[in-house]
C-alpha cells in the first residue's frame, strides 16, 4: 500500500510569491491534515480536511489556505510568502479523525529567500 | 490553547539502558493521547493511540501508559538501542473535536539519543 505522497519535496521561494503544495492520502484515508514546523517549535496543527470539507484551521493568517478534491488528494496554499513561512510542511491522512494514527508524508521543505 | 509539555527535551543514555519520559496534557476533556517516533530525514510514525484511563500499550521494547484524570502519559523503552534515536512527539485530542473535527496537538519532543 503507497504511503503518503508529498510534493515538492524541496521548493525556493522569494518573498511575495505564493506557493502550492500537495500531498495524497494513503487509499481509503478521508481525513487529511496539514502541518508546519519550523525550528524550536513543534508541529503546528494548520488545517483538517475530510471529504472535501474543512472541518478545522489553526491559529495561521488568512494567507494559508487549502483545499481538498473528490479523491481525497489535498492542496495547501500559501500566498504573499514571508521569511516566516520558511518550515517543514507535513501532511498526514488518517482513517478515523478520532482514534487511529496518522500516516505523515516526508514533508515539503519551504525555504523564502 | 492548550498546552502538551514534554519532558525531558533530550536525553542521552547508553546503549542497554532503559529510559522513559513524559508527556503532559489537560486533564480535561480528553479523547486520545498519541504517540509518534521522528527519526531524522524521516516522517513521524505513529507508535500508539490511547483512549481509554488506565491504558497501557507496548510494541516490541517500547510501552507507554496514559493517565487521563492527572493528564500525563508515560513512554517507556526498555534496553535502549542506537535505532531507538529519534525525536519521540505525543499529540493530544480533545473530547469535541474527535467525532466532528480533528485537531491534534503536539508537544515539542523528547530527543533521544543511544550511544552505542
Amino acid at each position: 500500500k503507497a504511503g503518503v505522497t508529498q510534493t515538492p519535496r524541496y521548493l525556493i521561494k522569494t518573498r511575495g510569491q505564493q506557493v502550492t503544495l500537495s500531498c495524497s492520502p494513503i487509499s481509503g484515508h478521508r481525513s487529511v491534515s496539514w502541518y508546519q514546523q519550523t525550528p524550536g517549535q513543534g508541529l503546528q496543527f494548520l488545517f483538517e480536511y475530510f471529504s472535501e470539507t474543512q472541518r478545522n484551521k489553526g491559529n495561521f493568517p488568512g494567507r494559508f489556505s487549502g483545499r481538498q478534491f473528490s479523491n481525497s488528494r489535498s492542496e495547501m496554499n500559501v500566498s504573499t510568502l514571508e521569511l516566516g513561512d520558511s518550515a517543514l510542511y507535513l501532511c498526514a491522512s488518517s482513517l478515523d479523525p478520532g482514534g487511529q494514527p496518522q500516516h505523515f508524508g516526508d514533508g515539503t521543505r519551504l525555504s523564502i529567500l | 490553547i492548550l498546552n502538551v509539555e514534554q519532558s525531558p527535551q533530550s536525553l542521552h543514555v547508553q546503549e542497554g539502558d532503559s529510559t522513559n519520559f513524559t508527556c503532559s496534557f489537560p486533564s480535561s476533556n480528553f479523547y486520545a493521547l498519541h504517540w509518534y517516533r521522528w527519526e531524522t530525514a524521516k516522517s513521524p510514525e505513529a507508535l500508539f493511540v490511547m483512549t481509554l484511563n488506565g491504558d497501557e500499550k507496548k510494541k516490541g521494547r517500547i510501552s507507554a501508559t496514559l493517565n487521563t484524570k492527572e493528564g500525563y502519559s508515560y513512554l517507556y523503552i526498555k534496553g535502549s538501542q542506537p535505532e531507538d534515536s529519534a525525536t519521540y512527539l505525543c499529540a493530544f485530542l480533545p473530547l469535541g473535536t474527535g467525532a466532528g473535527s480533528y485537531q491534534l496537538t503536539f508537544g515539542k519532543g523528547t530527543k533521544l539519543s543511544v550511544i552505542p
